[in-house]
């Protein structure tokens, strides 16, 4: 069975530019999460979709973070404009419907760097 | 507000030894709480997971046990190895299908 897929693996950009992030979960998973881990930190949750609709964006900065899944499977997360502080690495997860264990599965993550 | 603690943030050991890693959270009403490894540069790997009814859950060389009533997680790596050197993270979930709270971590380094 695939894992959850994500690219580009790493990014470097210079502040106020744009960026985006793509994610494909494991087939079948209906929730798709978003996590940006900053270094020496744990991973805090920035959006949580349920199929394509969003769950929890208690703690996405709206004001320049955006995000959306499509037909309720890929998703994108954007930057735009990027700043110093949003240097980190983007963590997507997946699980499948809510109930049950609810195992969380995470990809391999985007290194994100700004100039 | 949930907070998830580690303790230590950081541990050497020489192979062989046997090893705790602790967690502790605020809010003890969780739905789950899984441990993660995380090594450098790489995405989060999933050890175990432990349902708020369960006590403890084994896998190989690791055992993980949950204290819900005090808020306490133990992990649990027997006779360790170089290759356990990664970071180890505890997550809770507060309700069924919701985030991921997580600790900073405890860095582990088994020196052969």
């Amino acid at each position: 069975e695939a894992g959850v897929a994500q690219s580009p693996r790493y990014k470097i950009i210079e502040k106020r530019q744009s960026v985006a992030f793509w994610c494909n979960p494991i087939s079948g998973h209906a929730t798709l999460y978003w996590y940006q881990q900053i270094l020496g930190q744990g991973p805090k949750l920035l959006i949580q979709f349920q199929n394509n609709g969003v769950v929890d964006d208690s703690q996405l900065p709206k004001d320049r973070f955006s995000a959306e899944r499509l037909k309720g499977v890929d998703s994108t997360l954007k930057i735009q404009p990027a700043k110093l502080e949003d240097s980190a690495v983007y963590l997507c997860a997946s699980s499948l419907v809510a109930g049950g264990y609810n195992e969380q599965f995470f990809g391999p993550g985007t290194r994100l760097t700004v100039l | 507000k949930q907070e998830v603690t580690q303790i230590p943030a950081a541990l050497s050991v020489p192979e062989g030894e046997n090893l705790v890693l602790n967690c502790s959270f605020t809010d003890s009403a969780i739905y789950n709480l899984q441990w993660f490894r995380q090594d450098p540069g790489k995405g989060l790997t999933s050890l175990l997971l432990i349902q708020s009814s369960q006590r403890e859950q084994t896998s190989g060389r690791l055992n993980a046990s949950l204290d819900k009533s005090s808020g306490r997680s133990t992990l649990y790596i027997a006779a360790s190895q170089p290759g356990d050197s990664a970071t180890y993270l505890c997550a809770v979930v507060q309700t069924s299908g919701s985030r991921l709270t997580f600790g900073e971590g405890t860095q582990l380094t088994v020196n052969p």
